[in-house]
């Protein structure tokens, strides 16, 4: 299995600029995160998927914030307007849900280094 | 309080030594507890469960206190490539973790 894969690993664009982040889960996985980490705040949380649906955006800094989960296997996290403060490595991670629970375990993507100047 | 609280380090020590990290978290409805370990630049990786009888992986124990809401991790005969951060991780509900912010570890030969 290919892994959580995230794309593109680095970007760096200039503020106002739009920029999207993209994710393709593992295969069977049914659960999707998108994290946030830098120094200051660590790893948050920022919005969950389960069957593509979001449950929980209660993350999403603020409306200049979006993400879509149109099928199973892909998934993108869109900053509009970009600022500097969104400078942050921004993790995908998806777990699979069986009967057993977390029988899949929780696997994170390289990550996107964002950086926006 | 912060939902997932751990000593940030670093944690300096020679290999061979035996180190311990603890973590406190606040929620105390919090059902499953992990440790993560992220090595620089690269993405968390799942080191271990933590369950409340304790557990062992080779030189690894993970211990959880419920009462005083309490997980611990004991690294034994440290090696360098245990330098990394290792997380202290929380479920906070439905299938999402909370993460502590991480306590550095480097270990000098």
């Amino acid at each position: 299995d290919a892994g959580v894969i995230q794309s593109p690993r680095h970007e760096v664009t200039e503020m106002g600029q739009e920029v999207t982040l993209r994710c393709k889960p593992i295969s069977g996985h049914n659960s999707l995160f998108w994290y946030r980490q830098t120094m200051m705040r660590g790893l948050e949380l920022l919005i969950y998927f389960n069957n593509n649906v979001p449950i929980d955006d209660s993350g999403m800094p603020e409306d200049r914030f979006s993400a879509k989960m149109p099928n199973a296997s892909f998934s993108t996290l869109k900053i509009q307007p970009s600022e500097p403060r969104d400078s942050a490595v921004y993790f995908c991670a998806s777990i699979g849900t069986g009967p057993g629970g977390y029988e899949y375990g929780y696997t994170f993507g390289s990550g996107t280094r964002l950086t926006v100047v | 309080r912060k939902e997932v609280e751990q000593d940030p380090g670093p944690f300096n020590v020679p290999e061979g030594a035996t180190v311990a990290f603890n973590c406190t978290y606040s929620n105390s409805a919090s059902q499953s507890f992990f440790w993560y370990r992220q090595d620089c630049r690269k993405e968390p990786k799942l080191l271990m469960s933590v369950y409340s009888s304790g557990n062992e992986d080779g030189r690894f124990t993970a211990q959880l206190n419920r009462a005083s809401q309490y997980i611990s991790l004991l690294i034994r005969d440290s090696k360098l490539s245990d330098s990394a951060t290792y997380l202290c991780v929380v479920n906070s509900g439905y299938s999402t973790l909370t993460f502590g912010k991480g306590t550095m570890l480097l270990v000098s030969p």
